[in-house]
């Protein structure tokens, strides 16, 4: 079953800016939007973003999502220790009938 | 508050069976899609099966479909995820996620989920 393609890792320095990119087709994310979530080591994923790019109640303002296209896209600016984590898009796929998730980004704090 | 409690995992052998679990509580439970979603040891999100809020619908990944079953008790506000034929790439943290939408199709955002239950698929 296909899914989003992301980086691997990302690695930045405190207090600066990661971009983190997914990557689908018109299936998915061009024709449905994408969620993003995070997941610190030992913990269920958290939701950051939902597909129309706004964030869930509680989520810090140094995330923003965004989309073009095929291209999903995260945004942490600020960097802080916290942020170390695996990050996730999420789509539904209207040709499988079913979700799909990113490989999965590992941001690494400097 | 939202809360998600699986149960029902454990060490099972290759070919065999086992029921997951997982009870709801702090939301309507009958108006949200629900998720399965599995993570392999050292590995990624793998979503499992969504079951709309009526429970009318339901929808599976290849990798399990004909051996999972999803279906939930509004009565009992649990959601369950009935697995046959246990192969060891089944082993894996199982969670359950409540959707942000009733049908599943077209929404997968899983906005809270339970802490997980491990399954262990050997011999």
């Amino acid at each position: 079953q296909a899914g989003l393609t992301q980086p691997p890792s990302v690695s930045k320095g405190l207090r600066q800016t990661a971009t983190l990119t997914c990557t689908g087709d018109n299936n998915n994310i061009d024709n449905q939007g994408a969620a993003w979530l995070q997941q610190h080591q030992g913990h269920p994923p958290k939701l950051l973003s939902y597909r129309n790019n706004d964030r869930p109640s509680g989520v810090s303002e140094r995330f923003s999502a965004s989309r073009s296209g095929n291209t999903a896209s995260l945004t942490i600016t600020g960097l802080q220790p916290e942020d170390e984590a695996d990050y996730y898009c999420l789509a539904w796929d209207s040709r499988l009938s079913a979700y799909v998730f990113g490989t999965g980004t590992k941001v690494t704090v400097l | 508050e939202v809360q998600l409690l699986e149960s029902g995992g454990g060490l099972v052998q290759p070919g065999g069976s086992l029921r997951l679990s997982c009870a709801a509580s702090g939301f309507t439970f009958s108006s949200y899609a629900m998720s399965w979603v599995r993570q392999a040891p050292g590995k990624g999100l793998e979503w499992v099966s969504a079951i709309s809020g009526s429970g009318g619908s339901t929808y599976y990944a290849d990798s399990v479909k004909g051996r999972f079953t999803i279906s939930r008790d509004k009565s009992k506000k649990t959601l369950y995820l009935q697995m046959n034929s246990l192969r060891a790439e089944d082993t894996a943290v199982y969670y359950c996620a409540k959707d942000l939408g009733f049908y599943g199709s077209g929404s997968a955002e899983l906005d809270y989920w339970g802490q997980g239950t491990l399954v262990t698929v050997s011999p």
